[in-house]
């Protein structure tokens, strides 16, 4: 079974104060490995699909990086409207369902 | 684009009775999901549709629990009777066919309904 294990839990940063976000996971043969934003009352929005070791994704102050076993989301510079849970999943060669690590919340102060 | 619309979007029952989920997917999304989150934990697939068929329903608790999906559109989601465990968000996704969630575009999701049992 596919195994999602996300840290740390909660984040709490200044205003400008860079920091990573980790996804372990085990799974039979990686088909993406995706991170996903939610905000509070609101479901999952999409950020990036990573697919092979070494690959790297920007967005904004976004960035996911990937290796065999795990994925970072480092978030540069954040601002408080970078507060909210971020998500993180794979998909195995197996199936097309998205199995979902417990996310990390992250809160900026300005 | 209009995006996933789920209705309602709280309800607040006593366990053993019965609730209906609806969900409203992006207009020609052959790929409906519905995700079952706990409070503290990522979302759990419970059920995926291709069109009208169920693709996997392996997480679906299927003595208190059923799913249809009308004209390969629209989707009913229903408990019943309820469990104070069922309290939770039930997300609803959808995507144009699982192709496309392979070349990263992910799903889509509606904001869900939460639902609580008390």
């Amino acid at each position: 079974e596919d195994q999602v294990t996300q840290s740390p839990e909660a984040l709490r940063l200044q205003e400008g104060e860079s920091s990573s976000l980790n996804c372990s996971y085990t799974v039979s043969g990686l088909r993406g490995l995706f991170w996903y934003r939610q905000d509070p009352g609101k479901g999952p929005e999409f950020l990036f699909t990573l697919y092979s070791a070494g690959e790297e994704k920007e967005k904004e102050r976004l960035k996911a990086t990937l290796t065999k076993k795990e994925s970072f989301l480092h978030i540069t510079a954040p601002k408080p409207e970078d507060s909210a849970t971020y998500l993180c999943a794979v998909r195995s060669s197996n199936d097309y369902k998205l199995s979902f690590g417990a996310g990390t919340t992250v809160t900026v102060r300005a | 684009e209009a995006g996933v619309a789920q209705s309602p979007r709280y309800k607040i029952i006593e366990k053993r009775q019965s609730v209906a989920f609806w969900c409203n997917p992006i207009s020609g999304h052959a790929t409906l999901y519905w995700y079952q989150q706990i409070l503290g934990q990522g979302p759990k697939l419970l059920i995926q549709f291709q069109n009208n068929g169920v693709v996997d329903d392996s997480q679906l608790p299927k003595d208190r629990f059923s799913a249809e999906r009308l004209k390969g559109v629209d989707s009913t989601l229903k408990i019943q009777p309820a469990k104070l465990e069922d309290s939770a968000v039930y997300l609803c996704a959808s995507s144009l066919d699982p192709g496309t969630v392979s070349l990263g575009y992910g799903y889509t999701f509606g904001s869900g309904t939460r639902l609580t049992v008390v």
